[in-house]
């Protein structure tokens, strides 16, 4: 498998226009997270998908930003209007719950700047 | 509720000297932990976990960590640094969500080495 694969790696955008972040979780893992990462407040985590149901959208800091998850296979992140400070790195995870805890699996994370 | 603790934001060794990272944990139920390496412009990898198995738990990469339950710790070492070692280490907790569970992150501690 290829990993968590997360498109693109770095943007460029201006305030206010639509940011739209892309992940394609490992095959057969039912879990996929949604992180940000800044010097500020370090590793926070967004939101995260079980079976591609919404559980916990709690850590979203805005109506600004939304999720969704169409199918097992992919997964967007959205800011719309984007805003400087949403400048960050985002890193897309996912695991498998099977029978036990396992690691989350990382992508390589999109670092996006907002000018 | 069930978080991570990392004490000291920067370690600093010398090569060939111990490495100790600090990770305290609060959890009112036995944890699964973990600990993540993340090497400049990388996403995260997992260096070893602690599901109840063993208290002394081997990673990659000649890293290991004791799980004290006395203590709630669960700290990260290795007998002698290598420059390669580099980077920011992460200390994250399971946090089980009804029939779901979200990993949270400390605020990570980066390892300096000196040659």
């Amino acid at each position: 498998d290829a990993g968590v694969i997360q498109s693109p790696r770095h943007e460029v955008t201006e305030m206010g226009q639509e940011v739209t972040l892309r992940c394609k979780p490992i095959s057969g893992h039912d879990y996929l997270f949604w992180y940000r990462q800044t010097m500020m407040r370090g590793l926070e985590l967004l939101i995260y998908f079980n079976n591609n149901v919404p559980i916990d959208d709690s850590g979203m800091p805005e109506d600004r930003f939304s999720a969704k998850m169409p199918n097992a296979s992919f997964s967007t992140l959205k800011i719309q209007p984007s805003e400087p400070r949403d400048s960050a790195v985002y890193f897309c995870a996912s695991s498998s719950r099977g029978l036990g805890i396992t690691e989350a699996f990382f992508g390589q994370g999109t670092r996006l700047t907002v000018v | 509720a069930q978080s991570v603790t990392q004490l000291g934001s920067h370690v600093s060794v010398s090569e060939g000297a111990l490495v100790l990272l600090r990770c305290n944990y609060s959890s009112s139920v036995p944890p699964y932990l973990f600990w993540y390496v993340q090497y400049p412009n990388q996403g995260l990898q997992l260096l070893l976990k602690y599901t109840s198995a063993a208290t002394l738990v081997k990673g990659i990469n000649g890293f290991e960590a004791e799980f004290k339950k006395s203590e709630t710790s669960f700290h990260l070492t290795k007998p002698s640094a290598h420059m390669s070692d580099a980077a920011e280490y992460f200390c994250a907790v399971s946090v089980r969500m009804d029939s779901s569970y979200k990993l949270i992150f400390g605020s990570g501690t980066r390892l300096l080495v000196r040659p």
